[in-house]
């Protein structure tokens, strides 16, 4: 079955610094692996997908994400975070059906530290 | 494109009461999804609709949970008798047919059984 490990519930980082938030999947064939994100109020949006191809994907807001097969990890990066980044951050994988529904980690909520 | 639009916003209902949501897609979606979000968690899948088929529900989803699309446009999820359990933040998002384009997500109707 399909899941998705986000082990860090909560981040702080200094505005400034740079970031990294660590996504573990599980699924048994080629995943499609997407990072979202959800500030207080809104919708989710999409930072950045992967589907095939380059493992090094670059997304909105100067984010990237890199596909480890070996690792079973895609992790969120970004080298420099802005205040605006405080939300919370959802990793997701699918499977290679036009129809899959896609499956949320549980999350990892990021603070900037001023 | 006005995005995915949701209605209500917020729904407070008594225990035992049914409650009914809408939402409407972007126009040119023709798959659409339900989710559920509690605090702290991840969107849950709830159900799945191509056009006004609903093609699969989640075994979340009991049978006081209904969804309809009934002309391949805008849903409605019903919950009756409503349990406190139920309260949470119901997610809807859409996408095109092309394989696993990404979910445009609404702001979500949260709701609160009291």
């Amino acid at each position: 079955a399909q899941s998705v490990t986000q082990p860090d519930i909560h981040i702080t980082v200094s505005e400034g610094a740079s970031l990294e938030l660590r996504c573990n999947y599980s699924y048994g064939a080629t995943p499609y692996l997407f990072w979202y994100v959800q500030s207080p109020g809104q919708g989710l949006q999409l930072l950045l997908k992967y589907f095939s191809g380059d493992t090094l994907v670059q997304g909105i807001k100067g984010f990237e994400a890199e596909f480890k097969r070996s690792q079973s990890s895609f992790n969120l990066r970004k080298p420099s975070v802005h205040w605006s980044d405080a939300a919370e951050y959802f990793c997701a994988v699918s499977g290679y059906s036009s129809a899959s529904k896609i499956i949320f980690g549980s999350g990892t909520r990021l603070s900037i530290r001023p | 494109d006005t995005g995915v639009s949701q209605d209500p916003r917020h729904k407070i209902t008594k225990r035992g009461q049914n409650v009914t949501f809408r939402c409407d897609p972007i126009s040119e979606h023709n798959r659409l999804y339900w989710y559920r979000q509690t605090l702290g968690q991840g969107p849950e899948f709830l159900t799945y609709f191509q056009n006004e088929a609903q093609l699969e529900k989640s075994r979340l989803l009991s049978d006081r949970f209904s969804a309809e699309r009934p002309k391949g446009s805008f849903s409605t999820l019903e919950i009756q008798r409503t349990e406190q359990g139920d309260s949470a933040m119901y997610l809807c998002a859409s996408s095109s047919d092309v394989d696993n384009s990404p979910l445009h997500f609404g702001n979500g109707t949260r709701l609160t059984v009291t």
